[in-house]
């Protein structure tokens, strides 16, 4: 059973870099199956896709965040990571990692992880 | 705003069946994806596709699509499905992933 798990600093402050890492388990993130995303929940609000990426390197970014966002993907640690840049206030949120499988009419995310709080304050 | 739109909430009572939508252009596209959410947790994914529910979640589950609109249906809805709803599909473009508002369900 694929688990993924994420972490990374709880504070950041504003116009640095949040970074945050996905371990997964239990399975590859080098299968060709499937994507791995990134994606953000504001306090009370709705979801937000971030990201994904792909074993074979190609990334793929939310329009709104592309200027700030990378994505990479480390196979011998069965991690993948998030860099976003230049961060504010607004970019406080529970950011989740989670496995997308994307059929090309139908996509799904699943499994997630349990969710990691990020505040960006000084 | 949200290229897929949903209710802000909806109420069922007990036992009863829910209906809950998600509109959007590019639904007449590509089929639509559902989640769960309750307060504090992560999201688990109920629905996929046209009437597709992964393995683990119960039947009174199912989906329905029809033109620019796909729906999550609860038949005999119970109280441990009171939580956050959210659809997700492509944008416009069909390169982007998008998620509606969310639809906060409360059973009676």
């Amino acid at each position: 059973q694929v688990q993924l798990q994420e972490s990374g600093p709880g504070l950041v402050k504003p116009s640095q870099t949040l970074s945050l890492t996905c371990t997964v388990s239990g399975g590859s993130v080098s299968s060709e199956s499937y994507y791995w995303s990134w994606l953000r929940q504001p306090a009370g609000k709705g979801l937000e896709w971030i990201g994904r990426i792909h074993a074979s390197g190609s990334t793929n970014y939310n329009p709104s965040l592309q200027s700030r966002i990378a994505l990479s993907l480390d196979t011998s640690k069965s991690q993948f990571s998030l860099n976003l840049t230049s961060v504010t206030a607004a970019d406080t949120a529970v950011y989740y990692c989670a496995r997308l499988r994307d059929n090309w009419n139908v996509f799904w995310f699943d499994p997630w992880g349990l969710g990691t709080l990020v505040t960006v304050s000084s | 705003s949200s290229e897929l739109t949903q209710a802000p909430a909806v109420s069922v009572a007990l036992g009863q069946t829910v209906r809950i939508t998600c509109q959007g252009d590019s639904l007449r596209k590509y089929y639509a994806s559902w989640y769960q959410q309750k307060p504090g947790q992560a999201p688990v994914f109920v629905i996929y596709g046209k009437n597709n529910r992964p393995s683990g979640i119960p039947d009174r589950f199912s989906g329905s699509s029809s033109g620019d609109t796909v729906s999550l249906i609860i038949t005999g809805a119970q109280a441990e499905d009171e939580a956050e709803y959210y659809c997700s599909s492509r944008d416009s473009s069909g390169s982007h992933l998008v998620f509606g508002g969310g639809t906060k369900l409360t059973v009676l």
